[in-house]
């Protein structure tokens, strides 16, 4: 059974610019969530998607989205990016009981210049 | 918000001995996962814990939920130099599941010293 896959793995943008990431889930899995990671601040929770719907959403702002497909495939969009959004970014397919065990893809290591 | 305190931060030991850390919170969880992380990769789930007082073994691994389900505990025996990287404790921000999203601890950074 294949894993979390997103791509890219890398990416460098320049600042002011926008970028979409991509992330399949699990096979089965309806339920994905998107995370951001830096070394300041740790992993912080972007939003989840289940069934197309966004049900939930961190404290980030408005230049942060995303949406799902009716495959379950998840894309995050960041616009107008900002040198701190250089980050980690992970997607993570959900399971278990409450759907709260999160699988991790490898992420989207992105760098704003 | 409810907030993870991982200790220790760093932990510098020799290879074959035993490693304990923990995860402690002002706020009841419902669930405590652990995570393993390795450089320039995701998270992994190590083990997933629902139960007050229950404890749970994965190969050297073992961890426990806290009885006041405030706290949750690692221990790795007989460490190997695969064990290297960080670890991670996380929970579900509400009592619901992990569509809310999971809160995660700063992470344990284990080295192991040949």
């Amino acid at each position: 059974k294949a894993g979390v896959t997103q791509t890219p793995r890398y990416l460098i943008k320049t600042r002011g610019q926008q970028v979409t990431l991509s992330c399949s889930p699990i096979s089965g899995h309806r339920s994905v969530s998107w995370y951001q990671q830096t070394p300041g601040q740790g992993l912080q929770f972007l939003f989840e998607y289940f069934s197309e719907t966004q049900r939930n959403k961190g404290n980030f702002p408005g230049r942060f989205s995303g949406r799902q497909f009716s495959n379950s495939r998840s894309e995050m969009n960041v616009s107008t990016l900002e040198l701190g959004d250089s980050a980690l970014y992970l997607c993570a397919s959900l399971a278990g009981t409450g759907n709260t065990e999160a699988f991790f893809g490898q992420g989207t290591r992105l760098t704003v210049v | 918000g409810q907030q993870l305190n991982q200790s220790p931060q760093s932990m510098f030991i020799q290879e074959g001995e035993d490693v304990s850390m923990n995860c402690t919170s002002s706020s009841i969880f419902n669930t405590w996962l652990w995570y393993k992380q390795d450089p320039g990769e995701g998270p992994v789930l190590l083990i997933a814990l629902y139960k007050a007082g229950e404890l749970t073994s994965n190969g050297r691994l073992t961890a426990q939920f806290g009885i006041t389900r405030k706290d949750s505990f690692l221990n790795i025996s007989a460490s190997i130099p695969s064990d290297v990287g960080i670890y991670f404790c996380a929970g579900p921000v509400n009592s619901g599941g992990g569509a809310d999203g999971l809160t995660f601890g700063k992470g344990t950074h284990l080295i192991i010293q040949p």
